[in-house]
């Protein structure tokens, strides 16, 4: 199976453009998220989605929309990107369960550049 | 709010020796802890992982990592380190809520010299 496949790969987009950050698993996972990791500062949650139809605010979500319309595909969207957005971003799912240990899995990654 | 501390920002190490990295995390509740590996231009891929059981857990490529509640910690270890483990190591715990998100430490930046 492919697991979590993303993309692009990487992308320079120029500042004011907006960019859709596609995301798709293939495990049936019913929750998923999309992180933002910059140098020194790890991984940070920008919006997540627990199942189809229902979306979260993470830490970071300003900037940022997302949109869950059926349980394989998440994606991110930047309205009027800027350069503080220039990061790598990260998608991950979660299978839903009332127990841990609540691992979750990552594609691999999109390199963005605002300009 | 949750948060994760990796004290140590870049390690080096020559093959063969030790490695403990240290990670500590802030919430005293139930907790579910992994460390997780990002090789140079890859994606993040899960070393090991605790939630309940035994505090000493093993994970891949000869990974373990100890559960100390009492001082809040989860540290990594590995008893000799390969030029192969060269990457970032990001120890993460589940925050309880409805998000289940995980917070993330800074990483912990390992050079091994053949």
């Amino acid at each position: 199976t492919a697991g979590i496949t993303q993309a692009p790969t990487s992308q320079i987009l120029a500042a004011g453009r907006s960019m859709t950050l596609r995301c798709t698993q293939d495990m049936r996972h019913n929750a998923m998220y999309w992180y933002r990791q910059d140098l020194g500062l790890g991984l940070r949650l920008i919006h997540y989605s627990n199942t189809a139809g229902t979306t979260g605010k993470g830490e970071v979500p300003d900037g940022y929309s997302v949109s869950r319309a059926n349980t394989d595909d998440f994606p991110l969207t930047l309205a009027s990107a800027v350069p503080s957005q220039t990061s790598v971003y990260f998608c991950a799912s979660r299978p839903w369960g009332d127990s841990g240990p609540y691992e979750q899995y990552f594609g691999p990654g999109t390199r963005l550049t605002v300009t | 709010a949750q948060s994760v501390s990796q004290h140590n920002h870049h390690v080096i190490l020559s093959e063969a020796a030790s490695l403990e990295l240290g990670c500590n995390y802030s919430y005293g509740g139930t907790v579910n802890l992994f460390w997780y590996v990002q090789y140079p231009g890859q994606h993040l891929q899960l070393l090991l992982k605790y939630f309940s059981g035994d505090p000493l857990v093993k994970g891949i490529k000869g990974f373990e990592a100890e559960f100390i509640k009492s001082k809040f910690s989860f540290n990594l270890r590995k008893p000799s380190v390969q030029w192969s483990d060269t990457a970032e190591y990001f120890c993460a715990v589940t925050q309880m809520d409805s998000s289940y998100k995980l917070i993330f430490g800074s990483g912990t930046r390992l050079l091994v010299r053949p």
